[in-house]
């Protein structure tokens, strides 16, 4: 099994463009989620999905996009960057929702959005 | 507004030491609190507490819930070099069950 997978290890972007964070898991996990972490501030949601089909919101969800649209992939897309998404992104996926079971997560992916 | 408040921020030990890592809560609808590690890539699962009073154990890890006074701590005796990361506390709840995740402790420990 490879776990959760998150391509690119690294990226590096100018104001405005926009681009993918790709997330894979193999584990045939219903839950999948994006967090972001920023120096000092800990791990904060940007959107989860429970399932094929199904995304919402989480608690930092502006300038970002999701769908789900098979039960492997779970992409988080930069609608247009700015300074401010400037961070360390982490994709999660669990059997169920976070509060039920452990979470496995995804190498991360640095953005610079410069 | 749902919190998790994590102290100290960060803690310097020398190896043999026995630390103590604090989480303090408030999730609505709350299930559950959970510890992760993360050293230099991606967070680890430590422990999930969903009963108050019920001490969970990993070797020289151990963990404790109180949800009257809504705070957890983690202890680590006999610390090694091996131990020093970010150690995460989350309280998970909510509608949906997600996690809200306090800042973390930066634990060091020196030979």
């Amino acid at each position: 099994n490879a776990g959760v997978t998150q391509t690119p290890k690294f990226q590096v972007l100018k104001t405005g463009q926009s681009m993918t964070l790709q997330c894979a898991q193999d584990m045939n996990h219903e839950y999948m989620s994006w967090y972001r972490q920023d120096p000092g501030m800990g791990l904060r949601l940007i959107h989860y999905s429970v399932g094929a089909g199904i995304t919402d919101q989480g608690e930092v969800p502006n300038g970002y996009n999701v769908s789900r649209s098979t039960t492997e992939d779970f992409p988080l897309r930069l609608l247009s960057a700015a300074p401010s998404q400037t961070s360390v992104y982490f994709c999660a996926s669990s059997y169920q929702a976070g509060a039920y079971n452990e979470q496995f997560f995804g190498p991360g992916t640095r953005l610079t959005v410069l | 507004e749902d919190k998790v408040v994590q102290s100290p921020l960060s803690l310097v030990v020398h190896e043999g030491d026995t630390v103590t890592l604090n989480c303090s809560y408030e999730v609505t609808n709350f299930r559950s609190l959970l510890w992760y590690k993360q050293e230099k890539k991606a967070p680890t699962f430590l422990f999930m507490l969903t009963s108050s009073g019920i001490e969970k154990k990993s070797g020289r890890l151990s963990s404790i819930l109180d949800k009257k006074e809504l705070f957890s701590i983690l202890n680590i005796t006999a610390t090694q070099t091996g131990d020093s990361a970010i150690y995460l506390c989350a309280g998970g709840g909510g509608s949906q069950g997600n996690l809200i995740f306090g800042k973390g402790t930066k634990l060091s420990v020196k030979p």
